[in-house]
């Protein structure tokens, strides 16, 4: 298994522009996330999506949608990308498994937008 | 709110030097307390979950520990291989349906030959 995969690893955007990062799982889990990691900072939740075709809003949703169309797939957007999104950001999955289940990561996207 | 407090920031130790790693934490009702392990470039990889006091789980020379206010990750004779970015992450009673996990800044392990 590939676990959780991320594309691109790394892009970098002039203010204004927009793109889509793509998060991909084959564990069949039915919870994703989508975190950013700033240095100094603790990793924060932005989007999380319980099932295909539901998301919800997490710690630090303002600028960014996302999109669960597909089980397997968590798609995470910016529309006008700003300065202050540049970040490294990570996907993880879980199983939904009783009241305590463990987070998988991806290997994360480096945005810098200048 | 749930808060996570790790400590030091940055730790450096000769191979061989045991030491320990201090998660401080306030949550409303501990569902888990997790430890993951970031190595430079790369996404957090999961090493332990505890859910009560009390309770201890090892792996290889990591040993985590929990109280009710602090979790404690113990690493003994460690090896340059060791060194790492370690994460400690709550989720409380308060994260509902979203499971959400509140993390650390970490701490910065350097393990010199």
């Amino acid at each position: 298994n590939a676990g959780v995969t991320q594309t691109p690893k790394f892009r970098v955007l002039k203010t204004g522009q927009s793109m889509t990062l793509l998060c991909a799982q084959d564990m069949n889990h039915e919870y994703m996330y989508w975190y950013r990691q700033d240095p100094g900072m603790g990793l924060r939740l932005i989007h999380y999506s319980v099932g295909e075709g539901t998301t919800a809003k997490g710690e630090v949703p303002d600028g960014y949608n996302v999109s669960r169309l597909k089980k397997q797939n968590f798609l995470l957007g910016l529309e006008s990308a700003a300065p202050s999104q540049t970040s490294v950001y990570f996907c993880a999955s879980s199983k939904l498994a009783g009241p305590v289940d463990t987070q998988y990561f991806g290997p994360g996207t480096r945005l810098t937008v200048l | 709110e749930d808060q996570v407090t790790q400590s030091p920031e940055a730790l450096r130790l000769q191979e061989g030097e045991s030491s320990s790693l201090n998660c401080s934490y306030t949550v409303s009702g501990l569902r888990g307390l997790f430890w993951y392990r970031q190595d430079p470039g790369k996404g957090p990889e999961f090493l332990f979950t505890l859910y009560s006091a009390g309770e201890e789980k090892e792996k290889e020379r990591l040993k985590a520990t929990l109280t009710k206010k602090e979790s404690f990750l113990h690493i003994t004779a460690p090896k340059p291989e060791d060194s790492a970015t370690y994460l400690c992450a709550v989720r409380g009673v308060s994260s509902g349906s979203a499971r959400q996990l509140t993390f650390g800044s970490g701490t910065q392990l350097t393990v010199l030959p």
